[in-house]
């Protein structure tokens, strides 16, 4: 079945720095491909999404391009800041999933510390 | 405009007490609806979703349940809590022709059973 693995966390950063987040997928077909972000308290929101091979996703300085030869959808950003603390999960929905639901990964922690 | 409401925010409750979390979804028909959990520092656990009008599927088999007396009303239940049913619960939906435009998400439900 669809599955997701992103890196475990905490992941924690300098303001300022470069962050990457892991994700890799496991699916037949093309499936379309998510980030969310959920910050402390709150529900997730809608991060980024990619829904064919190549297309690259982007939302506030936040990228990820979505790589069928590696099976991939990385989340990058180039230089964070204490805001962006809170736990980032990828998602999959299936090519022919028709109702079934999206698959998440177990997300990640991210703290950035000033 | 589509908007999703989830009531209460925060809820304690005794063990033993019975549970009643409602979502309702405003701006559309016929969506999918999904009841997750989030217990502290864990990912997201699918508990219920449902495409249709009394249609229900569990995907955990706990002492909780879910039912779908409206369209766009979805109701999560208790008869007993446990203390393990503490948790961050998150309803979402989803249009049936939706795959790739992923989930919305409320804004959640804390509850502390003691």
């Amino acid at each position: 079945g669809n599955s997701v693995t992103q890196m475990e966390g905490p992941v924690t950063l300098s303001e300022e720095a470069f962050l990457t987040i892991n994700c890799t997928y496991t699916a037949t077909g093309y499936p379309s491909l998510f980030w969310y972000v959920q910050y402390p308290g709150e529900g997730l929101q809608l991060l980024l999404k990619a829904t064919k091979a190549d297309d690259k996703g982007s939302n506030k300085g936040f990228e990820a391009t979505y790589r069928k030869e590696t099976t991939s959808f990385h989340l990058e950003k180039g230089s964070v800041q204490v805001s962006d603390s809170a736990v980032y999960f990828c998602a999959l929905s299936g090519q022919n999933s028709g109702n079934t639901p999206l698959v998440f990964g177990k997300g990640t922690r991210l703290s950035v510390i000033a | 405009s589509q908007t999703i409401h989830q009531w209460p925010a925060t809820l304690v409750q005794p063990v033993g007490s019975p549970l009643s979390l409602e979502c309702t979804v405003e701006g559309t028909s016929n969506p999918n609806l999904y009841w997750y959990r989030q217990a502290a520092g864990r990912g997201l656990q699918l508990l219920f979703y449902s495409v249709g009008i009394g249609q229900i599927s569990s995907e955990v088999p706990q002492n909780l349940s879910a039912s779908r007396p409206q369209d766009r009303q979805f109701i999560l239940s208790s008869k007993k809590l446990l203390l393990s049913d503490s948790g961050f619960y998150l309803c979402a939906w989803r249009t049936i022709r939706g795959r790739t435009l992923g989930y919305t998400f409320g804004s959640g439900t804390r509850l502390t059973v003691v």
